[in-house]
């Protein structure tokens, strides 16, 4: 059966430091894959997708980046955090479809 | 400009009683939709889904109706139970992109009351 990690569960980081956020899926291969943004009270926003290794598109302008270094990991990125980079951040898969699998999540907070 | 939206931030109903989400939608090009129910500090997972060929589809307790002249569609929930309580997500697709990205709404949050 298929797996998606997420790493760490929670984060609380200083505004100008770097991120890394880790996806990883088990059991399947060259899924979609997807980073979302859920800020307080509100729904998930599509930050970045991709459909291979390498391939990234972004939805929206913002001071973060994606990569997709192997088939089945996804990275979201900032080189300096800003105040409103906090949110629960979720990181998906799919195969193809249009049902999406999603992660456990990961709370940031940038204080 | 909000290609879905959930107007009602939250609904309470009673055990037992049925449970009506609502959700519109503004692109005339989405043509799948779906539901996801999310508990707190947990990922949303898939409930049911539409296409837009149909106007019904039922699943269990949980029923989606799309009305596509209006561009409306409802999830409901019968007979509602505690465990429903959640946030509920609708979520919009176009065939024409990449077929897994969505669109989602706001949420709904449901709490039903034992």
């Amino acid at each position: 059966s298929q797996t998606i990690h997420q790493w760490p569960a929670t984060l609380v980081q200083p505004v100008g430091s770097p991120l890394s956020l880790e996806c990883t899926v088990e059991g399947t291969s060259n899924p979609n894959l997807y980073w979302y943004r859920q800020a307080a009270g509100r729904g998930l926003q599509l930050l970045f997708y991709s459909v291979g290794i390498g391939q990234i598109s972004s939805e929206v302008p913002q001071n973060l980046s994606a990569s997709r270094p192997q088939d089945r990991q996804f990275i979201l990125s900032s080189k300096k955090l800003l105040l409103s980079d906090s949110g629960f951040y979720l990181c998906a898969w799919n195969p193809g479809g249009y049902e999406q699998f999603f992660g456990p999540g990961t709370r940031l907070t940038v204080l | 400009d909000q290609q879905v939206k959930q107007n009602s931030p939250s609904l309470s109903v009673q055990e037992g009683r049925i449970s009506i989400l609502n959700c519109d939608y503004t692109n005339s090009m989405f043509d799948y939709f779906l539901w996801y129910k999310k508990y707190p500090a947990e990922g949303p997972t898939f409930l049911i889904s539409i296409s837009s060929i149909k106007d019904k589809n039922e699943d269990g307790r949980f029923t989606v109706f799309l009305n596509k002249s209006a561009k409306h569609l409802s999830l409901h929930i019968v007979p509602s139970q505690p465990g429903d309580s959640a946030v509920y997500f609708c979520a919009a697709s176009d065939l024409g992109t990449n077929a897994g990205k969505s669109t989602f709404g706001d949420g709904t949050t449901l709490t039903v009351k034992p």
